[in-house]
């Protein structure tokens, strides 16, 4: 089993859909959860930082965390055209030397539709 | 504030071939990433230095692959000699510190191996 699993879709949605994007992950030691947004020959650029469980809003974006499950979320609402790109989890926690690297999950590739 | 800076941006080689790519990385930025991103994965650490001493090479392949951050600012990675297998884009990514912090990432090198 992988560290991080994530579904690489691709999810392909109408403009003004809801949108979710979820990772699953098995090291219980994670307590730092991101979301990085890839456009096509770009680098990722961060969008969303969680830390533990909970709930967290930015604008259109809400992620969530849910450390019990081992499941995070990343939700998108009224989603436009300039949100089709490929969204990463990456994560990261524990102790030791590596415990700030982040392991990230395969992507999912977005298409919103206009 | 300008962002992480790489190049080239593409390179083609034939197998047995060497390549470098160059990262300068956000003013002021102690910690300095490169990571192998093969095309449908997420981004995997080959290497991490802070200042311009190497935290962590646990997966960088140092059979063919050897990184270095001379003066503790700009960094270069080299494959030699290269296999088709390291076809991917590799990314460079800075942070201001050690630990959780966030890791800004550059637009990447896309290397293709014939």
């Amino acid at each position: 089993q992988k560290e991080v699993e994530q579904d690489p879709g691709p999810l392909s949605v109408p403009e003004g859909a809801i949108v979710s994007l979820n990772c699953t992950y098995s090291n219980s030691a994670f307590q730092y959860f991101m979301w990085y947004r890839q456009y096509s020959r770009k680098g990722p650029e961060l969008l969303m930082y969680t830390y533990s469980s909970g709930n967290k809003e930015d604008g259109r974006f809400t992620a969530q965390v849910d450390k019990s499950s081992k499941y995070i979320s990343l939700f998108i609402r009224d989603s436009q055209p300039s949100d089709s790109a490929t969204y990463l989890c990456a994560m990261s926690g524990g102790s030791g030397a590596g415990s700030y690297q982040l392991t990230f999950g395969k992507g999912t590739k977005l298409s919103v539709i206009p | 504030e300008a962002g992480v800076a790489q190049s080239p941006r593409y390179k083609i080689i034939e197998k047995r071939q060497s390549v470098a790519f160059w990262c300068n990385p956000i003013s002021g930025h102690a910690t300095l990433y490169w990571y192998q991103q093969i095309l449908g994965q997420g981004p995997k650490l080959l290497i991490q230095f802070q200042n311009n001493g190497v935290v962590d090479d646990s997966q960088l392949p140092k059979d063919r692959f050897s990184a270095e951050r001379l003066k503790g600012v700009d960094s270069t990675l080299k494959i030699q000699p290269a296999k088709l297998e390291d076809s991917a884009v590799y990314l460079c990514a800075s942070s201001l510190r050690k630990g959780q912090e966030t890791q800004y990432f550059g637009p990447g090198t896309r290397l293709l191996v014939l």
